[in-house]
């Protein structure tokens, strides 16, 4: 069973307004990864880190920041939401040091802003 | 590059029907190869995996086993319940020297009919 959490599951907000997701995992997994899923369920990779201190950025351009302070937390800011930011977010976890990148989801947060 | 190709859905079947959901891959090294399921409202989950050429992963009934001559990771079961009712992602991971990176499918979604 994979320990890894994101809150809120579900956030209604208005256009301009900051906000931040949170992702935590207990794994002590290095790579942790922010996807953003459209409704077609494609995923899109838009942020991934390597460790503390280390962020890039993915696939797709996303207007969000990443920030990894330490090793079991990776929140996702947006300074200023728009209703284009709406979707699904899903927050993982690698561990390469398995030797393969089997990785681990969070539930998800479906953002909304209005 | 490294590309994943899977079926396209929607993918309806009746209770007990056999089920395959192709997918494919490109690759320019030794992929491993994955199944995650989606369930609604959740998160991606592992399904089963495969690291090398003719193993096979299996779960819950699925099995897929890695062709490495036609490159494909097709995954199948002999019996579908409504409970399987989910988006399935087919994925590669592939690791490097100095990095190692993964890359989904863009999804199928498998609705079950009682």
């Amino acid at each position: 069973e994979a320990d890894i959490y994101q809150t809120p599951r579900y956030l209604v907000i208005g256009t301009g307004k900051k906000i931040t997701l949170e992702c935590s995992q207990t794994m002590g997994h290095d790579k942790m990864y922010w996807y953003q899923q459209d409704p077609g369920m494609e995923l899109h990779l838009i942020h991934y880190s390597y460790g503390v201190n280390s962020t890039e950025k993915g696939d797709l351009s996303s207007e969000s920041t990443v920030s990894r302070i330490r090793t079991e937390h990776f929140p996702l800011t947006l300074e200023s939401a728009r209703p284009s930011h709406t979707s699904q977010y899903l927050c993982a976890s690698s561990d390469p040091g398995q030797g393969e990148e089997t990785q681990y989801f969070g539930p998800g947060t479906r953002l909304l802003v209005l | 590059g490294d590309s994943v190709t899977q079926m396209e859905g929607p993918v309806t079947l009746s209770e007990e029907a056999f089920l395959t959901i192709n997918c494919t891959y490109t690759a320019t090294g030794y992929p491993s190869l994955f199944w995650y399921v989606q369930y609604p409202g959740e998160g991606l989950q592992l399904l089963l995996k495969a690291t090398k050429a003719d193993d096979k992963g299996s779960n819950k009934g699925f099995e897929a086993t890695y062709r490495k001559e036609t490159t494909s990771f097709h995954l199948e079961k002999g019996s579908v319940q409504v409970s399987d009712s989910a988006v399935y992602f087919c994925a590669l991971s592939v690791s490097y020297s100095s990095a190692s990176k993964i890359i989904f499918g863009s999804g199928t979604r498998l609705s079950i009919r009682p």
